[in-house]
Parts: C-alpha cells; sequence; structure tokens
C-alpha cells in the first residue's frame, strides 16, 4: 500500500515569490493534515480537512498562505509571497477510519523549502 | 491535551536497551499517551499507544506508571537506524479528528 506522497520534496526560492505544495493521501483517509515544521522544533498544525472541508485552520496564517483539497483526496497548501521566516519543512499527513481509535496518522517525507 | 516533558536528548550503545521517559503529570483520566519518532528527513512514525496498561508490539514496549503521571519507551535492542527524535504525546481519542500536538521531543542518539 502507497503511502502518503508529497511533492516536491525540496524547492528553493526567492522572497516574495509564490511556492505550492502537494499531497497525496493515503487512499481512503478521510482526514489530511498540514503540519510545519522549524529547524529544531516539532511539528506544528497549519490546518485539517476532513473530507473537502477545512474544520480546523486556527494556525494557518491566512494572510499569505491558503489550502485546498478538492474531490476531497488531494491536497494543495500554497504560500503567496513567501517570506524568509516560511523555511521549513511542510509534512502532510492523513488518517482513516482506523485512525479514530488508535490515533494513529500517517506522515508522509515532507517538502522542504528554503525563501533566500 | 496534556503538556509532556521529555530529557531533549540521550546517548544509547548498540544493542542496549533505550529507556526514553516522559513525564504527563497533568494527564487526565481519558487522555492515552503515544509516542512516535522522526527519522532525519521523514515524517514522524507511530510508533505505540497505551492508556493504562504496558503495551508490546514488534517495535517498542510502553510502561506507564501507576498514577500516570509518567510513561517510559523502550526500545529493548537499539540499532543504530533507531537514532531518531522520539515524541512523547498526550492526547484523548477522537480530539479534534486525532490531531497531533508534538512537543520538542528527546534525540536519541544509538552509538557503535
Amino acid at each position: 500500500e502507497a503511502g502518503v506522497v508529497q511533492s516536491p520534496r525540496y524547492k528553493i526560492i526567492e522572497k516574495k515569490q509564490p511556492v505550492a505544495f502537494w499531497c497525496n493521501p493515503i487512499s481512503g483517509h478521510n482526514t489530511l493534515y498540514w503540519y510545519r515544521q522549524n529547524l529544531g522544533q516539532g511539528p506544528e498544525l497549519l490546518i485539517r480537512y476532513e473530507n473537502e472541508e477545512a474544520v480546523d485552520d486556527s494556525q494557518l496564517p491566512k494572510d499569505r498562505f491558503s489550502a485546498e483539497r478538492l474531490k476531497g483526496v488531494d491536497s494543495t497548501l500554497k504560500i503567496q509571497p513567501a517570506e524568509l521566516g516560511d523555511s521549513a519543512v511542510y509534512l502532510c499527513a492523513s488518517s482513516g477510519t482506523s485512525g479514530s481509535t488508535t490515533g494513529e496518522l500517517f506522515f508522509g517525507e515532507g517538502s522542504r523549502l528554503t525563501v533566500l | 491535551d496534556a503538556k509532556t516533558t521529555q530529557p531533549p536528548s540521550m546517548d544509547c550503545a548498540e544493542g542496549r536497551a533505550a529507556n526514553l521517559p516522559c513525564n504527563h503529570s497533568t494527564i487526565s483520566g481519558n487522555e492515552y499517551v503515544y509516542w512516535y519518532r522522526q527519522i532525519h528527513s521523514q515524517g514522524p512514525q507511530y510508533i505505540i499507544h497505551g492508556l493504562k496498561n504496558n503495551e508490546t508490539n514488534e517495535m517498542a514496549s510502553l510502561i506507564i506508571t501507576e498514577d500516570r503521571k509518567s510513561s517510559t519507551l523502550i526500545l529493548p535492542h537499539a540499532t543504530l537506524r533507531d537514532t531518531a527524535v522520539y515524541y512523547c504525546i498526550v492526547r484523548v481519542l477522537g480530539n479534534a479528528g486525532n490531531m497531533l500536538t508534538f512537543g520538542g521531543g528527546t534525540r536519541l542518539m544509538v552509538k557503535p
């Protein structure tokens, strides 16, 4: 079974440029999460989707960040314009019915963003 | 979700048991203890979880004290590939859609 797939793995851009990250969750998982991980710290939740609905986006900086999950499957996280402080690893995770009883989230390998 | 306290780093000799402590003195009765680990350049990976009883699976054992205020993750025979950051998380099952709140974790270095 394929795991959570993210792309790109690495992205280097100059500040003020836009960037987008893509996530394909595990098939059948209805809950999708985007986390941001700064260097040396634990991941922090940005947004959580239940199917196509964003049910928790309180930590998403809405002035420059946006996310969508069309058709309740793949998701895209966008930053426009990027700032130096956005340099981080962006992690996508998903959980399904089994996750609701075990609490297990499945993470992708992440997309490492460097803003110059 | 209750806050956890973990040592920032630990060393362990290869082949020996790695015992990673976690303090969660404000844990509520319906909160579970979860452990995840993150190997360099990868996403976090689920290891084990428990409520009251000790748990064991193919990866590790989880020992929870009787008062549930602390726990220990045990890797019985650590290998070099167990070098990673280990996160202890406490949360209510079904709370906020299984959202995980990560702290700083313990960086375990397994040495030859």
